[in-house]
């Protein structure tokens, strides 16, 4: 089956400052990355996804990028704000199948500010 | 406003009891999951649901069963508590095949085995 390795576990960045996720993949097959952020007493909510025939998707401060040869995909916030927060999810799919997402182990997010 | 509801945000039951989690969805969804979450090994599934009445085991079933009777309703079932299964239980549910906006979650219920 599918395994998503997640890092790092842990991240504190300065307010304005920019942070990375990165995330790895086993399963060549799966072809839908799914980001999601977990604020403190919340289940996990979807901020960005990607699908692997685009290699880069951006939403305002948000950018994920996708590299299928490697199996590696990327979360990128630019210009960090204290909402920022939280614990961030990645995951990988076969979209049009059963949907059984694996997701990586998670990667909390501090912003000093 | 969408939601996936869960009846508890905190449960205490004692070892040995029989555990009912309840999730609800309004959003018509086909799809429905419970996963659990600890601390350092992300969310892992438990059992998943595609249809009334039809249910498939995750990665970590044993100890757990489910229940779909209706479609907009999915129960998770301990069926002896164990201390080992002291976590955080999330409810999601998503629509059809093209996994269109991802999994919407529930709230999660916080579960305390004593």
């Amino acid at each position: 089956g599918e395994n998503v390795e997640q890092h790092p576990s842990t991240l504190s960045v300065q307010e304005g400052d920019s942070a990375v996720i990165k995330c790895t993949y086993s399963d060549s097959a799966s072809n839908y990355f799914p980001w999601y952020k977990q604020e403190l007493g919340k289940g996990p909510q979807l901020i960005i996804d990607i699908r692997s025939n685009v290699g880069e998707k951006k939403d305002q401060r948000i950018a994920v990028t996708l590299n299928k040869t490697a199996k590696h995909f990327s979360l990128h916030i630019t210009e960090t704000q204290p909402e920022d927060s939280a614990v961030y999810f990645c995951a990988a799919t076969l979209s049009g199948g059963y949907q059984k997402v694996t997701f990586g182990t998670g990667t909390k997010l501090q912003v000093i500010p | 406003d969408v939601k996936v509801t869960q009846s508890s945000r905190y449960l205490v039951k004692r070892t040995g009891e029989k555990v009912f989690l309840e999730c609800v969805q309004d959003m018509d969804h086909e799809n429905m999951f419970w996963y659990r979450q600890d601390p350092g090994l992300g969310l892992r599934l438990i059992y998943f649901s595609y249809d009334v009445k039809m249910k498939e085991k995750g990665d970590i079933p044993e100890g757990y069963s489910v229940s779909r009777e209706k479609k907009e309703r999915f129960s998770l079932i301990l069926e002896s508590a164990s201390t080992n299964q002291t976590s955080m239980y999330l409810c999601a549910s998503s629509s059809g095949q093209a996994l269109r906006g991802g999994y919407t979650f529930g709230s999660g219920t916080r579960l305390t085995v004593v």
